[in-house]
Formats: C-alpha cells, sequence, structure tokens
C-alpha cells in the first residue's frame, strides 16, 4: 500500500479555481485510475489510464483533465472547480498481468467553498 | 449497461449474529465481481474475489448467476468488522471496476 500515495490528503479551495490532485506510485504498473467517492453514489470513475500518454474517460469525466506523461504520475486537475466537486477523490492502480485486482491510494477529501 | 446494486445503505447487527450484505448485478457478459472493504478513514481493500473462492476474515461470497447476485456473509460478526462494503464488478475489458453504492455495517455489542 506505501507504493501509492495521493497529494494533498486534504485540500480546501473556491469556486472557479484551479485544483490539481496528484497520484504517484512507486511501482511501474501499467493502469491507473481516478474515482469520486459520494455518498449515496460509491465510487465513480473519472478517468483511467493504460499507460503513459494514454488515457480514457471514466464514468464522470465532465469538469476534470488528466494527463500521464510519466507512468509513476497521474495528476487529476479541476480546471475551474465546482461546489458539486467537492468530495473524496481516490487513485487506484493496477497490473496489467492481473486480470483484476485495483490498490487504492490513501484519498484526497476535496472541499470546494 | 452494467450495473450494481447493493439495497442496504446500513446494516446494523449484534456481535456474534449472522451478517449477510446483499449485492445485485445487471451485465449482459460473464461477471467477474469483487467484494472491497473500508475501514474508517482508511483506504479501500480488497476483501475477496468470486473467481478465488476464498474466505477472507471469515467472510465468503457466492456468486449466483441465476439471480444475479453475489452477496457476502459470515458467520459470526465481530466489532471489527464495522466498515463500508462495496460490492464491485470488473467491466471494459477487465480494466474498469463499477461499484455499488456502498453498505455500512455496523456491529454492536
Amino acid at each position: 500500500d506505501a507504493g501509492i500515495t495521493q497529494s494533498p490528503r486534504y485540500k480546501i479551495t473556491e469556486t472557479g479555481r484551479q485544483v490539481t490532485l496528484m497520484c504517484h506510485q512507486t511501482w511501474s504498473h501499467s493502469y491507473m485510475f481516478w474515482y469520486r467517492q459520494d455518498l449515496g453514489h460509491g465510487l465513480r470513475l473519472i478517468y483511467y489510464s493504460a499507460a503513459a500518454d494514454i488515457t480514457d474517460k471514466g464514468e464522470v469525466p465532465d469538469g476534470y483533465v488528466v494527463s500521464r506523461s510519466k507512468t509513476e504520475n497521474f495528476p487529476l486537475t479541476l480546471e475551474s472547480a465546482t461546489r458539486s466537486q467537492t468530495s473524496v477523490y481516490f487513485c487506484a492502480l493496477k497490473d496489467s498481468l492481473s486480470t483484476d485486482t485495483q490498490y487504492f491510494g490513501p484519498g484526497t477529501r476535496l472541499t470546494v467553498l | 449497461a452494467q450495473r450494481v446494486t447493493q439495497p442496504e445503505k446500513l446494516l446494523s447487527v449484534f456481535k456474534g449474529a449472522p451478517v449477510e450484505l446483499k449485492c445485485n448485478y445487471s451485465y449482459s457478459g460473464s461477471p467477474e465481481l469483487f467484494w472491497y472493504v473500508q475501514y474508517s478513514r482508511q483506504r479501500l481493500q480488497l476483501l475477496l474475489r468470486h473467481i478465488s473462492r476464498e474466505s477472507i476474515k471469515g467472510f465468503t461470497a457466492d456468486l449466483n448467476k441465476g439471480e444475479t447476485s453475489f452477496h457476502l456473509k459470515k458467520p459470526f460478526a465481530q466489532e471489527e468488522d464495522s466498515a463500508m462494503y462495496y460490492c464491485a464488478l470488473l467491466t471494459g475489458g477487465g480494466n474498469k471496476l463499477t461499484f455499488g453504492t456502498g453498505t455500512q455495517l455496523k456491529v454492536e455489542l
């Protein structure tokens, strides 16, 4: 579990500001994912990446941007934060050789005022 | 489209009582299902997956394709089982997890 970190762990921002959440892995897992966790919705996939420079939309991508220039980093950017983006954000990893198990980061609690 | 349903938001049981957390799914392909657990303010952890047919921390789950269910069971609840439990379905060629809305299990003394 220590192989996947997220920063910051807590963030408070204002509506309209740009915010970037970072996910970093010390392994070299191919797949990385961003989820948001909300009461009544569970976890919903925002974006995922199969490898460096390869990203794809998940279930709720609107308002978010991702990039993956390096295998170990997968930043998630809210270009203009809205209150509806107040949530807990989890990053996850999966090895391309594994058919199923995803490993989750500790999460970032984001509040948009 | 795929869907995972966990009908109970909160399940409260007494210590030593049996536990059953319900999960139903809707998917046109061959399902691969998982249970993840999240203890208070911690990251999600894989609890078990149906293909391995294992028992973790006394929990088991059987895939019932006829009823499209994957209920999580434990014969005797322990206080440390109190957590949020998520059922998840693997789709997207094995790369995407669709989660249910979760069930908060509270084990009372």
